[in-house]
């Protein structure tokens, strides 16, 4: 079983600031098959990132995602207040598997 | 508009069973793979498994064989997880999702079901 990492557990930035979240993958995730969600309190996730790097329907452009192999990157480029949530990575290249989840809070 | 429904939230006792649902509104839940995924109070997600509605093949993830099953009745466009004897720690938050066909990530989400297991 893939097993993804997050980092770090907990961000705190203030909104305008530029938030850079890690997952890395224990083995090679293959064809780029990582995904990026968004959890907010009371909500069911929502699909961010899909590939890697390709933005889901409806995603504002300031959500990228990076990476290949182990190591995979989500950047916001200017926190809105509405993007202080959960976020999490996933794997769907070999079976499934979620990271455990990174937090972006407001400083 | 696309949406995946599940049934309301519910209170067992340990020991009982118990089948919750997601129906499909808008699109034919037979043509994609439907995921089921849990979220303890306070933690992470974890996948469950995956169905395939128009045929029932199921996978499980390892950590959920045996504890669940996962069925569907594609006459009605639904889902099914479902369990034979409750325990505790079964208390959670539970999704389905549907499995995009191009890219294999959980697209749409369902509401969510509430399952609480208390004596």
């Amino acid at each position: 079983e893939i097993v993804l990492t997050q980092s770090p557990g907990t961000l705190s930035l203030s909104p305008g600031e530029r938030a850079t979240l890690s997952c890395r993958a224990s083995q090679s995730v293959s064809s780029s098959s990582l995904a990026w969600y968004q959890q907010k309190p009371g909500q069911a996730p929502r699909l961010l990132i899909y590939g890697a790097s390709s933005r889901a329907t409806g995603i504002p452009d300031r959500f990228s995602g990076s990476g290949s192999g182990t190591d995979f990157t989500l950047t916001i480029s200017r926190l809105e207040p509405e993007d202080f949530a959960v976020y999490y990575c996933q794997q769907y290249g070999s079976s499934r598997t979620f990271g455990q989840g990174t937090k972006v809070e407001i400083k | 508009e696309v949406q995946l429904v599940q049934s309301g939230a519910e209170v067992r006792k340990p020991g009982e069973s118990l089948k919750i649902s997601c129906k499909d509104s808008g699109y034919s839940l037979t043509t994609y793979w439907i995921a089921w995924v849990r979220q303890m109070p306070g933690k992470g997600l974890e996948w469950m498994g995956i169905i395939y509605p128009d045929d029932s093949d199921a996978r499980y993830s390892p950590s959920f064989q045996g504890q669940v099953i996962m069925s569907a009745d594609k006459s009605i466009s639904t889902a099914y997880l479902q369990w034979s004897s409750l325990k505790a720690s079964d208390t959670a938050m539970y999704y389905c999702a549907r499995v995009a066909v191009y890219f294999g990530a959980f697209d749409i989400w369902g509401q969510g079901t509430m399952v609480t297991v208390s004596s």
